[in-house]
């Protein structure tokens, strides 16, 4: 077990909703990345927060939006779905924003439909 | 944008031979890499890393090679065992804040 957890483990909702999907970061990690995950693929970075700040983006429009709060748990947020957001969502702690091994937690399995 | 690429997409290996996983990447300011294994239904889990300057890096069962002259990375598992099978994911990163997975191989042992 790797101490990183995310809520809920699936989740069904249906195109134009919005999302919002939580980590629990390993304690003491203050960095939490989130990635997508679509079947057969390797995970896409999304963002990275450090410290509750945006630390870095990837290809990934407006929509997908991020929090963490002070204790460096995190949030993602995803409006107006699309039917090709269906992925496992993982979100991944660190202990800070450099070259350094993050942990991953079992990811929210995200259905649109 | 980051290419990160494996050799094979599939892998078999008898139980308690030696596994070799390889991945190329391409740019040359790559910095940083890791090796993830991904089990059905969970995340990734670290298995190992190294950094640039080194050319190996070795953990229980597992070394990492590192040959930056051909941009070329791999993972050998030793002893390879059933609870080996899994997909494995070289990750590639030069900033810290965003990491680079490839599709992944897809290693199954046969007992």
């Amino acid at each position: 077990e790797t101490g990183v957890t995310q809520s809920p483990t699936h989740l069904i909702k249906t195109r134009g909703q919005q999302v919002t999907l939580r980590c629990s970061s390993q304690s003491g990690h203050n960095t939490v990345s989130w990635y997508q995950q679509a079947l057969g693929q390797g995970p896409q970075f999304i963002f990275q927060y450090y410290r509750e700040e945006e630390n870095g983006r990837g290809n990934f429009p407006p929509r997908f939006s991020g929090l963490q709060f002070p204790n460096y748990s995190s949030e993602l947020n995803v409006n107006a779905l699309e039917l090709d957001d269906s992925a496992l969502y993982l979100c991944a702690s660190s202990l800070g924003a450099g070259l350094t091994e993050a942990f991953f937690g079992q990811g929210t399995r995200l259905t649109v439909v | 944008g980051e290419s990160v690429g494996l050799h094979l997409p599939t892998l078999s290996v008898q139980e308690g031979d030696n596994s070799i996983i390889n991945c190329a990447y391409s740019n040359s300011a790559s910095d940083y890499f890791i090796w993830y294994k991904q089990e059905s239904g969970k995340g990734p889990q670290f298995i190992i890393d190294i950094r640039s300057n080194m050319d190996k890096r070795q953990g229980q069962r597992v070394t990492v090679l590192l040959n930056k002259t051909v941009k070329h990375l791999s993972l050998q598992i030793a002893a390879t065992q059933p609870g080996d099978s899994a997909v494995y994911f070289c990750v590639h990163s030069n900033t810290g804040n965003q990491f680079y997975f490839g599709t992944g191989t897809s290693l199954t042992v046969i007992p």
